[in-house]
């Protein structure tokens, strides 16, 4: 089974300056997929960042960027020129790869709670 | 396109009550998901639909039961609530079963309190 693992549970950042957020997973697979999703106040779950374990090429999405070591299995995630509307929950989720009728199961971490001051 | 709906958003039980979490979603999705999120945890994968007649256990099953009622709704079932199961409930869906494009979209949640 799957383990991840976000050791802090809450960071603060002041506006406009940037942020990491960690994450580490255990696992035996090679063939992996690693997310990031933001939870604000409202409750809804939004899909930040997506990794694949075999690229080696880090994930950008505008402002937010992954660290993805492999060998360390670790995942972090830098928020950037961080604003307001960042301030939620910050989940890190573990998806392996899997054969079409087996469906996509996320395990995720226990969450970091950022908070951007002005 | 609505997405992902759940129903109800709020529901207030007495222990030993049975009830049924509604989830539905108009992308034509094949799979489907049931989470629980806890305080201090992220969210833990109850019960999932590979595809429309398959449902699987996910990691915390024990107390929960599913119904794929059709490609778009697939609905959880409490027979007998228990404290315990006061969280907040996601639903979830993704196109295919399998793939890196496969997003899972989150419903909006449905808080259960149990007392």
């Amino acid at each position: 089974a799957q383990t991840v693992t976000q050791s802090q549970p809450e960071m603060s950042v002041q506006e406009a300056e940037t942020v990491t957020l960690s994450c580490t997973y255990d696992t035996s697979e090679s063939n992996y997929y690693l997310f990031w999703y933001k939870q604000p106040p409202s409750r809804q779950m939004i899909l930040v960042i997506r990794q694949e374990a075999y690229k080696q090429q880090n994930a950008t999405e505008n402002r937010f960027s992954v660290n993805f070591q492999k060998a360390a299995k670790s995942f972090s995630l830098k928020i950037s020129d961080s604003q307001l509307g960042d301030t939620a929950m910050y989940f890190c989720a573990f998806m392996k790869a899997v054969i079409k009728a087996a469906g996509n199961k996320l395990t995720f971490g226990g969450g970091t709670r950022v908070l951007v001051k002005p | 396109n609505a997405g992902v709906t759940q129903t109800p958003k709020f529901q207030v039980l007495k222990t030993g009550q049975s009830m049924t979490l509604q989830c539905a979603q108009d992308m034509n999705h094949n799979s489907m998901y049931w989470y629980r999120q806890d305080p201090g945890m992220g969210l833990r994968l109850i019960y999932y639909s590979a595809s429309e007649g398959t449902t699987d256990k996910g990691e915390v099953p024990n107390g929960y039961n599913v119904s794929r009622l059709n490609k778009r709704e697939f609905s959880l079932r409490l027979e007998s609530a228990a404290p315990s199961q006061t969280s907040v409930y996601f639903c979830a869906s993704t196109r295919r079963s399998g793939g890196i494009t496969d997003t899972q979209y989150f419903g909006p949640g449905t808080r259960l309190t149990v007392l």
